[in-house]
């Protein structure tokens, strides 16, 4: 079934720590690829997206992600936490063809002193 | 200057009755959507509006009807509310295509008792 995988429900971190979340599809064709960040009590916000072109794609607030075909994967990462970025973060996709967003369920980024 | 505004924030009813929620926008976009997010944090879409014309009707009961006046608002209300709707409603605007930002209200959280 078409899918957009997060294993993590919950990571936690120290802060200054690096992190990596993790999200796998499970898509016929490669959708285009987004990672959205949830602060407590707000709406969503765009961190990255990936269309095509170099598979390291920079984001906003430090964030970077990788696309990796045969992994079918597209893993976000920040190489150290600071305490502000507890939250959810959602991978999404929008698959070939389609206009809509499709989510991920989240991972929870809990930030330990 | 709030970009993707809704009212009202929090919204606490019984069993039955009918509720709306607004959403505009001031970003000048094109696209509005409805999401419903659950309990789990699960976020889906329910509907999409370009220009005023509905073109994501994802599978919703028919309580749930979407109304855009004009391109800066879609508002979204719910006959008969059931428990199950119980959730935190996000309206959403972009550029027209779904492969652009979506920008993300605060989010309205119903509760049905």
């Amino acid at each position: 079934a078409q899918s957009v995988t997060q294993p993590d429900i919950h990571i936690t971190v120290s802060e200054g720590a690096s992190l990596e979340l993790r999200c796998n599809y499970s898509y016929g064709a490669t959708p285009y690829l987004f990672w959205y960040v949830q602060s407590p009590g707000q709406g969503l916000q765009l961190l990255l997206k990936y269309f095509s072109g170099d598979t390291l794609v920079q984001g906003i607030k430090g964030f970077e992600a990788e696309f990796k075909r045969s992994q079918s994967s597209f893993n976000l990462r920040k190489p150290s936490v600071h305490w502000s970025d507890a939250a959810e973060y959602f991978c999404a996709v929008v698959p070939l063809g389609f206009q809509k967003l499709v989510f991920g369920t989240g991972t929870r980024l809990l930030v330990s002193p | 200057d709030t970009a993707v505004s809704q009212t009202p924030k929090y919204l606490v009813t019984q069993m039955g009755n009918d509720k709306s929620i607004k959403c505009e926008q001031n970003l000048g976009h094109d696209t509005m959507y409805w999401y419903k997010q659950d309990s789990k944090k699960f976020l889906k879409i329910m509907f999409s509006y370009n220009n005023k014309e509905l073109i994501i009707n994802e599978t919703v009961p028919n309580r749930f009807s979407p109304k855009s006046p004009d391109k800066a608002h879609l508002n979204l209300h719910i006959n008969s509310l059931e428990l199950g709707d119980s959730a935190v409603y996000f309206c959403a605007s972009s550029l027209a295509g779904g492969l652009n930002e979506q920008f993300f209200g605060p989010g309205t959280r119903l509760t049905v008792l």
